[in-house]
Protein backbone atom coordinates (compact mmCIF):
# COMPACT_ATOMS: atom_id res chain seq x y z
CA UNK A 1 0.00 0.00 0.00
CA UNK A 2 2.16 2.86 -1.53
CA UNK A 3 0.80 6.03 0.41
CA UNK A 4 3.27 8.34 -1.31
CA UNK A 5 4.33 7.79 -4.40
CA UNK A 6 6.61 9.85 -7.07
CA UNK A 7 6.29 7.52 -10.13
CA UNK A 8 9.63 9.24 -12.12
CA UNK A 9 12.66 7.71 -10.84
CA UNK A 10 15.17 10.80 -12.59
CA UNK A 11 14.90 13.68 -14.43
CA UNK A 12 17.18 15.33 -15.94
CA UNK A 13 17.47 19.58 -16.22
CA UNK A 14 19.88 21.91 -17.98
CA UNK A 15 21.87 24.03 -15.51
CA UNK A 16 19.68 27.70 -15.61
CA UNK A 17 16.36 26.15 -16.25
CA UNK A 18 13.15 25.05 -14.05
CA UNK A 19 12.81 21.48 -12.35
CA UNK A 20 9.87 20.08 -11.42
CA UNK A 21 9.74 17.35 -8.94
CA UNK A 22 6.10 15.51 -8.65
CA UNK A 23 4.41 13.46 -5.70
CA UNK A 24 1.09 12.09 -5.38
CA UNK A 25 -1.05 10.86 -2.16
CA UNK A 26 -3.59 8.90 -1.26
CA UNK A 27 -4.04 9.36 1.76
CA UNK A 28 -6.74 12.65 2.53
CA UNK A 29 -5.44 12.68 6.90
CA UNK A 30 -2.00 13.96 6.40
CA UNK A 31 -1.24 16.71 7.82
CA UNK A 32 1.66 17.80 6.31
CA UNK A 33 3.96 17.62 3.32
CA UNK A 34 7.73 17.98 3.36
CA UNK A 35 10.69 17.65 0.81
CA UNK A 36 13.95 16.42 1.89
CA UNK A 37 17.45 16.07 -0.16
CA UNK A 38 19.67 13.20 -0.28
CA UNK A 39 23.27 13.14 -1.32
CA UNK A 40 24.59 9.50 -1.21
CA UNK A 41 26.27 8.13 1.60
CA UNK A 42 24.41 10.95 4.06
CA UNK A 43 20.98 11.37 6.23
CA UNK A 44 18.38 13.09 4.05
CA UNK A 45 17.87 16.67 4.68
CA UNK A 46 15.18 18.96 5.33
CA UNK A 47 14.20 21.19 2.29
CA UNK A 48 11.11 23.05 2.72
CA UNK A 49 7.31 22.14 3.96
CA UNK A 50 3.67 22.83 3.48
CA UNK A 51 0.26 22.44 5.27
CA UNK A 52 -2.31 20.54 4.59
CA UNK A 53 -4.28 23.85 5.01
CA UNK A 54 -2.05 25.99 2.38
CA UNK A 55 -1.60 25.25 -1.48
CA UNK A 56 2.07 27.42 -1.96
CA UNK A 57 4.80 27.65 0.34
CA UNK A 58 8.12 29.61 -1.15
CA UNK A 59 11.72 29.18 -0.08
CA UNK A 60 14.26 31.35 -1.75
CA UNK A 61 14.80 28.98 -5.79
CA UNK A 62 12.39 26.42 -4.05
CA UNK A 63 8.96 26.54 -4.22
CA UNK A 64 6.30 23.72 -2.90
CA UNK A 65 2.45 23.55 -4.44
CA UNK A 66 0.38 21.31 -3.12
CA UNK A 67 -3.12 20.74 -5.09
CA UNK A 68 -5.67 18.51 -2.49
CA UNK A 69 -8.54 17.63 -4.70
CA UNK A 70 -5.73 15.96 -6.90
CA UNK A 71 -3.67 14.81 -4.10
CA UNK A 72 -0.94 15.85 -5.98
CA UNK A 73 2.15 18.45 -4.76
CA UNK A 74 5.24 19.50 -6.43
CA UNK A 75 8.49 20.86 -5.94
CA UNK A 76 10.02 23.34 -8.42
CA UNK A 77 13.66 24.40 -8.32
CA UNK A 78 14.38 27.41 -10.23
CA UNK A 79 16.91 28.34 -11.19
CA UNK A 80 18.73 24.57 -11.14
CA UNK A 81 21.87 24.93 -9.84
CA UNK A 82 24.64 21.66 -10.32
CA UNK A 83 24.80 21.52 -6.28
CA UNK A 84 20.82 20.60 -6.36
CA UNK A 85 21.97 17.33 -8.17
CA UNK A 86 20.74 15.08 -5.62
CA UNK A 87 18.22 12.05 -4.47
CA UNK A 88 14.52 14.17 -3.55
CA UNK A 89 12.03 12.30 -1.20
CA UNK A 90 8.42 13.58 -0.66
CA UNK A 91 6.65 12.80 2.77
CA UNK A 92 3.79 13.18 4.25
CA UNK A 93 3.20 13.76 7.95
CA UNK A 94 0.35 12.07 9.68
CA UNK A 95 0.15 13.12 13.83
CA UNK A 96 -0.26 10.39 16.24
CA UNK A 97 -0.80 10.05 19.80
CA UNK A 98 1.83 12.02 22.19
CA UNK A 99 2.74 14.48 19.53
CA UNK A 100 4.88 12.11 17.41
CA UNK A 101 5.11 12.50 13.87
CA UNK A 102 4.90 9.77 11.18
CA UNK A 103 6.39 10.19 8.11
CA UNK A 104 5.58 8.34 4.99
CA UNK A 105 8.02 8.47 2.47
CA UNK A 106 7.78 8.31 -1.73
CA UNK A 107 10.29 6.23 -3.42
CA UNK A 108 12.48 8.98 -4.19
CA UNK A 109 13.13 10.91 -7.68
CA UNK A 110 16.94 11.37 -8.89
CA UNK A 111 17.60 15.07 -10.32
CA UNK A 112 20.41 15.62 -12.23
CA UNK A 113 21.16 18.99 -13.19
CA UNK A 114 23.51 19.40 -16.58
CA UNK A 115 25.93 22.33 -17.07
CA UNK B 1 26.90 20.27 18.28
CA UNK B 2 27.31 17.12 16.50
CA UNK B 3 23.66 16.67 15.81
CA UNK B 4 22.16 13.00 15.14
CA UNK B 5 25.49 10.67 14.91
CA UNK B 6 25.04 6.87 13.93
CA UNK B 7 27.60 4.14 14.67
CA UNK B 8 28.56 2.07 12.86
CA UNK B 9 28.78 3.36 9.77
CA UNK B 10 28.58 -0.21 7.71
CA UNK B 11 28.55 -3.96 9.22
CA UNK B 12 28.19 -7.44 7.90
CA UNK B 13 26.52 -9.71 9.85
CA UNK B 14 24.97 -13.85 9.26
CA UNK B 15 22.50 -14.93 9.54
CA UNK B 16 20.80 -15.34 13.07
CA UNK B 17 23.30 -13.08 14.36
CA UNK B 18 22.64 -10.15 16.75
CA UNK B 19 23.87 -6.38 16.95
CA UNK B 20 22.83 -3.20 18.38
CA UNK B 21 22.75 -0.13 16.07
CA UNK B 22 23.58 2.68 17.77
CA UNK B 23 22.35 6.70 17.86
CA UNK B 24 22.88 9.78 19.56
CA UNK B 25 21.37 13.08 19.76
CA UNK B 26 23.15 16.54 21.27
CA UNK B 27 19.79 18.63 20.77
CA UNK B 28 17.83 17.42 23.19
CA UNK B 29 15.19 16.52 21.06
CA UNK B 30 12.23 14.25 22.77
CA UNK B 31 11.27 12.51 19.55
CA UNK B 32 13.52 10.11 18.03
CA UNK B 33 12.46 8.01 14.77
CA UNK B 34 14.29 4.72 13.31
CA UNK B 35 13.58 4.15 9.44
CA UNK B 36 14.99 1.18 7.28
CA UNK B 37 15.73 2.17 3.27
CA UNK B 38 15.57 -0.36 1.11
CA UNK B 39 17.44 -0.22 -2.56
CA UNK B 40 15.17 1.76 -4.64
CA UNK B 41 12.54 2.96 -2.23
CA UNK B 42 11.55 5.50 0.22
CA UNK B 43 12.31 5.32 4.12
CA UNK B 44 10.24 3.20 6.40
CA UNK B 45 9.51 4.15 10.03
CA UNK B 46 10.57 1.35 12.06
CA UNK B 47 10.05 2.41 15.95
CA UNK B 48 9.72 5.79 17.55
CA UNK B 49 10.14 7.63 20.36
CA UNK B 50 8.49 10.40 22.42
CA UNK B 51 10.31 10.72 25.49
CA UNK B 52 12.48 8.95 27.71
CA UNK B 53 11.13 5.12 28.57
CA UNK B 54 8.55 5.24 25.83
CA UNK B 55 8.66 3.74 22.46
CA UNK B 56 6.17 2.57 19.95
CA UNK B 57 5.75 0.57 16.49
CA UNK B 58 6.01 2.32 13.39
CA UNK B 59 5.25 0.34 10.25
CA UNK B 60 7.71 -2.17 9.88
CA UNK B 61 8.46 -3.04 13.27
CA UNK B 62 9.20 -7.04 13.22
CA UNK B 63 12.31 -8.08 13.68
CA UNK B 64 13.16 -5.35 15.90
CA UNK B 65 13.23 -4.04 19.31
CA UNK B 66 14.13 -0.32 21.00
CA UNK B 67 14.74 1.40 24.49
CA UNK B 68 15.25 4.58 25.00
CA UNK B 69 16.54 5.11 29.16
CA UNK B 70 18.01 8.47 27.94
CA UNK B 71 16.83 11.65 25.95
CA UNK B 72 20.39 11.25 24.10
CA UNK B 73 20.40 7.70 23.11
CA UNK B 74 18.10 5.29 21.18
CA UNK B 75 19.57 2.46 20.38
CA UNK B 76 17.80 -0.49 17.31
CA UNK B 77 18.24 -4.13 18.11
CA UNK B 78 18.41 -6.64 15.64
CA UNK B 79 17.77 -10.24 17.85
CA UNK B 80 18.29 -12.94 15.27
CA UNK B 81 19.63 -11.37 11.76
CA UNK B 82 17.75 -12.38 8.44
CA UNK B 83 18.48 -11.38 4.52
CA UNK B 84 15.54 -9.32 4.43
CA UNK B 85 16.92 -7.23 7.08
CA UNK B 86 20.22 -6.03 4.75
CA UNK B 87 18.92 -1.98 4.19
CA UNK B 88 20.52 1.35 5.33
CA UNK B 89 19.30 2.42 8.84
CA UNK B 90 18.13 5.89 9.64
CA UNK B 91 17.85 7.61 12.76
CA UNK B 92 16.16 10.99 13.21
CA UNK B 93 14.99 13.17 15.63
CA UNK B 94 13.20 16.82 16.03
CA UNK B 95 12.17 18.75 19.40
CA UNK B 96 8.24 18.89 19.21
CA UNK B 97 5.55 18.43 17.78
CA UNK B 98 5.66 21.51 16.00
CA UNK B 99 8.74 21.53 14.51
CA UNK B 100 8.29 18.97 11.21
CA UNK B 101 11.58 19.23 10.60
CA UNK B 102 13.26 15.56 11.67
CA UNK B 103 16.97 15.49 11.36
CA UNK B 104 18.78 12.58 10.69
CA UNK B 105 21.60 10.80 11.15
CA UNK B 106 24.48 9.27 8.10
CA UNK B 107 22.69 6.47 8.47
CA UNK B 108 24.16 2.65 9.19
CA UNK B 109 24.74 0.39 5.88
CA UNK B 110 23.54 -2.85 7.04
CA UNK B 111 23.98 -6.60 5.13
CA UNK B 112 23.28 -9.70 6.29
CA UNK B 113 24.42 -12.86 4.92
Amino acid sequence: DQQVKQNSPSLSVQEGRISILNCDYTNSMFDYFLWYKKYPAEGPTFLISISSIKDKNEDGRFTVFLNKSAKHLSLHIVPSQPGDSAVYFCAAIRLVEQGAQKLVFGQGTRLTINP
Amino acid sequence: NAGVTQTPKFRILKIGQSMTLQCTQDMNHNYMYWYRQDPGMGLKLIYYSVGAGITDKGEVPNGYNVSRSTTEDFPLRLELAAPSQTSVYFCASTPSPHNYEQYFGPGTRLTVT
